[in-house]
């Protein structure tokens, strides 16, 4: 079955502190890996995609991502985090073609501390 | 470019009486919608899937008759929620996807639903 795992509910990091996001799916073919982020009340930002070629992915907001086939996952990471970074950030994974809805991992909460 | 809208983006309704959502996507045509209901502090769940011109397919639990979905145009997909209770209370966000085999999803900015 198909599914994205996201491990960590709740993240407190400090701020300039490095971030590291895990996310780890099960999929039947290759996927494509997505990470979201959502402020409280707010929409989806797309942060960044992978769909082939290079697995280091950079973003906006200075966020990146390391597509690991080996070890399924697709982890987001930055190098500096900002207070502004507080938000939930949303992995997921798409099948190949058009017609298929995102699978959603549960969220992980951050809390960025002074 | 890839903009959807959503509309309204925040409604009151009393219970038993049917709000209608509206996605659309401003820029390109989106031969695929999705509508994810959201809990607070929870993931999106995903609802229903419609392709313009077609019935939506529905998840598993979403009742159908309940949750009313129009894909009229390649730019316009609605969400009807018909005779709503306190639970429908809820977090709505629609995405639209112009196909092709990346199936890149662009997502609205939500709906929040209260049902007094």
């Amino acid at each position: 079955a198909q599914s994205v795992t996201q491990p960590d509910i709740h993240i407190t990091v400090s701020e300039g502190a490095s971030l590291e996001l895990r996310c780890n799916y099960s999929y039947g073919a290759t996927p494509y890996l997505f990470w979201y982020v959502q402020s409280p009340g707010q929409g989806l930002q797309l942060l960044l995609k992978y769909f082939s070629g290079d697995t280091l992915v950079q973003g906006i907001k200075g966020f990146e991502a390391e597509f690991k086939r080996s070890q399924s996952s697709f982890n987001l990471r930055k190098p500096s985090v900002h207070w502004s970074d507080a938000a939930e950030y949303f992995c997921a994974v798409g099948a190949r073609g058009s017609g298929y809805a995102l699978n959603f991992g549960k969220g992980t909460s951050l809390l960025v501390t002074p | 470019g890839a903009v959807v809208s959503q509309h309204p983006s925040r409604v009151i309704c009393k219970s038993g009486t049917s709000v209608k959502i509206e996605c659309r996507s401003l820029d390109f045509q989106a031969t695929t919608m999705f509508w994810y209901r959201q809990f607070p502090k929870q993931s999106l769940m995903l609802m229903a899937t419609s392709n313009e011109g077609s019935k939506a397919t529905y998840e598993q639990g979403v009742e159908k008759d309940k949750f009313l979905i129009n894909h009229a145009s390649l730019t316009l997909s609605t969400l009807t929620v018909t005779s709503a209770h306190p639970e429908d209370s809820s977090f709505y966000i629609c995405s639209a996807s112009p196909g092709g085999d990346y199936n890149e999803q662009f997502f609205g900015p939500g709906t929040r639903l209260t049902v007094l």
